[in-house]
């Protein structure tokens, strides 16, 4: 089965600074790829996605990107603020299962 | 307001008592889906449906039922609790597998 690698579990930036999550995953016929956030006490709710025919996505401060042949795929947070602080949950999907598999998570703390 | 809700938010029980978390979707999705969420391990899917009366296993089924006889709704059947199925168990709905999962709020099960 799938198998979804996310690092770091903890990342600590200052606000205005740059923040990137990377994740890795095992099955190349995997082709959907959503982030997730979620806020401390709340459900988690999609921020962006990436499917395998695109390279890059961009939504204001937030991009992901993806790499096909090596297997991962990145969210970078520019000009964090402390709204961002959360923890984060990479997904990768085979277009043929109905079992994402979810990274173990990433706690993004942004410092005033 | 497009949403899912889960109900109980929160549920303290013993080991052995049956219990049911129900979940309930009002865009009309056609998959729905139940994880459980444990430090450390970020989301697992237990269960998932495809549509009416169409369910299969997800990654980590043991000692857990659902059951899909509306499109609304998708229930979590614990017949029989045990300790270690303490957790955040949260319900998911898609339009279609491979696109965004809307979460329910959040059911924290404590199995005493």
């Amino acid at each position: 089965g799938e198998n979804v690698e996310q690092h770091p579990s903890t990342l600590s930036v200052q606000e205005g600074d740059s923040a990137v999550i990377k994740c890795t995953y095992s099955d190349s016929a995997s082709n959907y790829f959503p982030w997730y956030k979620q806020e401390l006490g709340k459900r988690p709710q999609l921020i962006i996605d990436i499917r395998s025919n695109v390279g890059e996505k961009k939504d204001q401060r937030i991009a992901v990107t993806l790499n096909k042949t090596a297997k991962h795929f990145s969210l970078h947070i520019t000009e964090t603020q402390p709204e961002d602080s959360a923890v984060y949950f990479c997904a990768a999907e085979e277009g043929g299962s109905y079992i994402p598999t979810f990274g173990r998570g990433t706690s993004l703390i942004v410092h005033p | 307001e497009a949403q899912v809700t889960q109900n109980p938010r929160y549920l303290i029980t013993v080991t052995g008592k049956k219990l049911t978390v129900t979940c309930s979707q009002n865009m009309n999705h056609e998959y729905m889906s139940w994880y459980r969420q444990d430090p450390g391990l970020g989301l697992r899917q237990i269960y998932y449906s495809m549509n009416v009366e169409v369910t299969d296993k997800g990654d980590v089924p043991e000692g857990y039922k659902v059951s899909r006889k509306e499109k609304r709704n998708f229930p979590l059947i614990l017949e029989s609790p045990s300790p270690n199925q303490t957790s955040l168990y949260f319900c998911a709905s898609s339009l279609i597998k491979n696109t965004e999962a809307f979460f329910g709020q959040g059911t924290r099960l404590t199995v005493v």
